[in-house]
């Protein structure tokens, strides 16, 4: 089974600076037929399910903000906000959709500094 | 709009069945694959299971294989999760997802509301 480790578990970042999140995968997530890393970011908000940030490593889904972008490819991902905004605040889990059992990273807890 | 919503839930004694329910609306449900994940409380999400869109192919984490089975009707729009032989460790928010595609995409674009199983005796 894949193994997805996020650092750090939590983040304090001030408002308009910039979030950085990590996301390590025991094996490569770098499927070679098609190129494509099978890594998704998505932003959950207390009380609220799951909401698709970025798929394919690097593809942001519609609807949200050019300030969310994803990075990396193989092992190491990243997740960056490039200016924070309040609304922001959630744990943000980085997911492999690889192989099955399609594993989930245990997630990183951003607030405002 | 595209919706999922979700009902079943509740409170079980270890060992018994229970059945979730997720019904897709403003969308051609049976295009597409779904998913269950379940979240413990104050824990990060796990997925649990997939079902393609005609229901040939399923997958299912190691935790619940045997125990619980997923399942569809596109004629009516909904998906099942059955649970059974429940323990203490299946207490969870349970989220029904779509999948971006057929189910080969395992993308999840659409989450449902989730609802609460509790398993005590």
């Amino acid at each position: 089974d894949i193994v997805m480790t996020q650092s750090p578990d939590s983040l304090a970042v001030s408002l308009g600076d910039r979030a950085t999140f990590t996301c390590r995968s025991s094996q490569s997530l770098l499927y070679t037929s098609d190129n494509k890393n099978y890594l998704a970011w998505y932003q959950q908000k207390p009380g609220h399910p799951p909401k698709l940030l970025i798929y394919w490593a690097s593809t942001r889904e519609s609807g949200v903000p050019d300030r969310f972008s994803g990075s990396g490819s193989g092992t190491d991902f990243t997740l960056t906000i490039s200016s924070l905004q309040p609304e922001d605040v959630a744990i943000y889990y980085c997911h492999q959709y690889y192989s099955s059992p399609y594993s989930f990273g245990q997630g990183t807890k951003l607030e405002i500094k | 709009q595209m919706k999922l919503v979700q009902t079943g839930g509740g409170v079980v004694q270890p060992g018994r069945a229970l059945r979730l329910s997720c019904e897709g609306s403003g969308f051609t449900f049976a295009n597409f694959g779904m998913h269950w994940v379940r979240q413990a409380p104050g824990k990060g999400l796990e997925w649990v299971a997939l079902i393609w869109n005609d229901g040939t192919n399923k997958r299912y984490a190691e935790a619940v294989k045997g125990r619980f089975t997923i399942s569809r009707d596109n004629s009516r729009n909904m998906l099942y999760l059955h649970m059974s032989r429940l323990r203490a460790d299946d207490a969870a928010l349970y989220y029904c997802a779509r999948d971006q595609g057929i189910g080969t995409r395992r993308i999840l674009d659409q989450w449902g509301q989730g609802t609460l199983v509790t398993v005590s005796a």
